[in-house]
């Protein structure tokens, strides 16, 4: 089945410094990966997406992904976080329904 | 501006009694879903709708029930039968095609006591 893994459930780190948060996802022929930002009570909010083409998307607020298909991840990185970054993120893959990782809490600490 | 709008954001019911919650699109998606959210589990997919009559169960679909009558609204009732229906209720759309991304409400916070 498929499935989609986020690897640490929370991510505590200072402002201004960089942040990767890690997912993994399994193998298939056609892969389309997202990630999505919530933050608190609200809906989640689309951040970026591979589909195809160049294996690294960018997102208008400084974030961006790498797919990696020989390791299959999409890891989420930013080089210098702020304290508005502080919410969940998901990671998901869309085959059909959309599966979606765990999430991974980023807190951003001044 | 386009959207998807949940309502209420916050509902409050006795155990026993029957729940719906309101999900309604103006973006002429085809599709339309509806997850659960609890606290370290994620979301996981309660039902889905592809096309107007027509929905699928999803992961947790035991004690829930959805109708399609209209491509704008996806209702949700949360019935007597759910165990334990307190939760984060996020519904979501998309335009169907298969790597469409999905568009979420602000969901909808149920507590059953």
């Amino acid at each position: 089945a498929q499935s989609v893994t986020q690897l640490d459930s929370q991510v505590p780190v200072f402002e201004e410094a960089p942040v990767e948060l890690r997912c993994n996802y399994s193998s298939s022929v056609s892969v389309y990966l997202f990630w999505y930002v919530q933050y608190p009570n609200q809906g989640l909010q689309l951040l970026l997406k591979y589909l195809s083409g160049s294996t690294l998307v960018e997102s208008i607020n400084g974030f961006e992904a790498e797919f990696n298909k020989s390791q299959t991840s999409f890891h989420l990185r930013k080089p210098s976080v702020h304290i508005r970054d502080t919410a969940e993120y998901f990671c998901g893959r869309r085959g059909g329904k959309l599966i979606f990782g765990q999430g991974t809490e980023l807190s951003v600490k001044p | 501006d386009g959207g998807i709008t949940q309502s209420p954001k916050y509902l409050f019911r006795k155990e026993g009694q029957n729940v719906t919650l309101s999900c309604e699109q103006n973006l002429n998606h085809d599709a339309m879903y509806w997850y659960r959210q609890d606290p370290g589990q994620g979301l996981r997919l309660i039902y889905y709708s592809q096309i107007v009559n027509d929905f699928q169960k999803g992961d947790i679909a035991e004690g829930y029930s959805v109708s399609r009558e209209k491509k704008e609204s996806f209702p949700l009732t949360v019935t007597s039968a759910q165990k334990n229906p307190t939760a984060f209720y996020l519904c979501a759309s998309s335009a169907g095609q298969y790597n469409s991304p999905l568009h979420f409400g602000n969901g909808t916070r149920l507590t059953v006591t």
